[in-house]
């Protein structure tokens, strides 16, 4: 059965700093791996999505890598604003015949102006 | 870009009603549409796999004659909580795969709150 960990489960840093979220799941057959910005209340946007070809997607200030063989993936966000604060959540796409994705808990960032 | 809509996007209502939840792809067709829900400070739980044309299926746990789905269209989902209680009161999310050519990418709906009095 998939699982997919997201570490750390909450994080503050400071304005400026470069930052790194983990995401990992137990089952490497999977079709892409998904990142997901959530504000409070709100429903989810799509940052980033990794296919299990490649190895890394980059948007703006956002790089996501993805090593499948290891079951790891990480959200790196250059020169964080407190506009970046938010829950940000990693799901994977098992392979399969239906469309399902697994969600990890997210990780709770707040970005201290 | 593939578009899901969600209506309404927050419902209050009174214990022992029933609320009803549409989902939408706007421009593109969905034979298979997710329903999620979420608890504050939680993450994503699936409940159902909606097929249109066909019943759902439900992830274990989650009651059937409690959460009734109908994908009566290739664009629709309806999720009816049925007489709700307090403990029904979460954030509901629907998502469908995007169409051929966006490599199965997932696309989320809005979210529609549900305080249940």
């Amino acid at each position: 059965k998939q699982e997919v960990t997201q570490i750390p489960a909450a994080l503050s840093v400071p304005e400026g700093e470069n930052l790194v979220l983990n995401c990992s799941f137990t089952d490497s057959a999977i079709y892409n791996l998904q990142w997901f910005r959530q504000d409070p209340g709100k429903g989810l946007t799509s940052l980033l999505l990794i296919q299990s070809s490649q190895r890394e997607q980059t948007s703006g200030r956002l790089n996501a890598s993805l090593d499948k063989s290891s079951g790891r993936s990480t959200l790196y966000i250059a020169a964080s604003q407190p506009g970046d604060s938010a829950t940000y959540l990693c799901a994977v796409r098992p392979m399969g015949r239906d469309d399902k994705i697994i969600f990890g808990k997210g990780t709770r960032l707040h970005i201290l102006p | 870009g593939a578009v899901v809509s969600q209506h309404p996007s927050w419902v209050i209502c009174k214990s022992g009603t029933s609320v009803k939840i549409e989902c939408r792809s706007l421009d593109f067709q969905a034979t298979t549409m997710f329903w999620y829900r979420q608890f504050p400070k939680q993450s994503l739980m699936l409940m159902a796999t909606s097929n249109e044309g066909s019943k759902a299926t439900y992830e274990q746990g989650v009651e059937k004659d409690k959460f009734l789905i109908n994908h009566a269209s290739l664009t629709l989902s309806t999720l009816t909580v049925t007489s709700a209680h307090p403990e029904d009161s979460s954030f509901y999310i629907c998502s469908a795969p995007g169409p051929s050519g966006y490599h199965n990418e997932q696309f989320f709906g809005p979210g529609t709150r549900l305080t249940v009095l």
